[in-house]
């Protein structure tokens, strides 16, 4: 089955330091690919997404990811955190329903702590 | 902007209680989701709608019913509540003619405790 996998539970940088959290997914054709943050007490806001063209792309608060189709991963990436980055991180992929129905299929999630 | 609101931020309801969760969005999108958020789980899918009166299962649509009369409003209702429902709900919705790439856009949630 088309599945989401982020495998770091929880991850603390310090503020300023260069951020990388996992996304890998398992999906027969090419994935539309997401990354969605939440905010303490917010609902969740898309960063940015992908399906096609270049593999590198850049999403809002100066956050960019990488597709690599060999590694079926969607890495997400920051050269310099912020203490505001402090947040739940969800991937996700778009897929299609037994009814042709398009829906978010969302990874469990990587909660992210910033240090002074 | 679009806003997508939710009736309650926290409720508090008894086992067997039924419960209604409301969820309002202003931006004309024919489409309409409701999950449930649990540490650990991530954002499971309850039941979406992609047009009035239409609906379909998510991943974990068991004891979950929902209602959809009016293009702007979307209901999670809870024909019996019992414990292991209690979670928090996000609401969210998007243009149907977005296509898969299409952005949702997420309510604040309910923070919902079933005692």
């Amino acid at each position: 089955a088309q599945s989401v996998t982020q495998p770091d539970i929880h991850i603390t940088v310090s503020e300023g330091a260069s951020l990388e959290l996992r996304c890998n997914y398992s999906y027969g054709a090419t994935p539309y690919l997401f990354w969605y943050v939440q905010s303490p007490g917010q609902g969740l806001q898309l960063l940015l997404k992908y399906f096609s063209g270049d593999t590198l792309v850049q999403g809002i608060k100066g956050f960019e990811a990488e597709f690599k189709r060999s590694q079926s991963s969607f890495n997400l990436r920051k050269p310099s955190v912020h203490w505001s980055d402090a947040a739940e991180y969800f991937c996700a992929v778009s897929l299609i329903s037994n009814f042709g129905n398009e829906k978010l299929t969302f990874g469990t999630g990587t909660r992210l702590t910033i240090i002074p | 902007d679009v806003k997508v609101t939710q009736s309650s931020r926290y409720l508090v309801k008894r086992t067997g209680e039924k419960v209604f969760l409301e969820c309002v969005q202003d931006m004309d999108h024919e489409n309409m989701f409701w999950y449930r958020q649990d540490p650990g789980l991530g954002l499971r899918l309850i039941y979406f709608s992609y047009d009035v009166k239409m609906k379909e299962k998510g991943d974990i649509p068991e004891g979950y019913s929902v209602s959809r009369e009016k293009k702007e409003r979307f209901s999670l209702i809870l024909e019996s509540a019992s414990t292991n429902q209690t979670s928090m709900y996000l609401c969210a919705s998007r243009a149907g003619l977005a296509g898969p790439l299409g952005e949702q856009y997420f309510g604040p949630g309910t923070r919902l405790t079933v005692t």
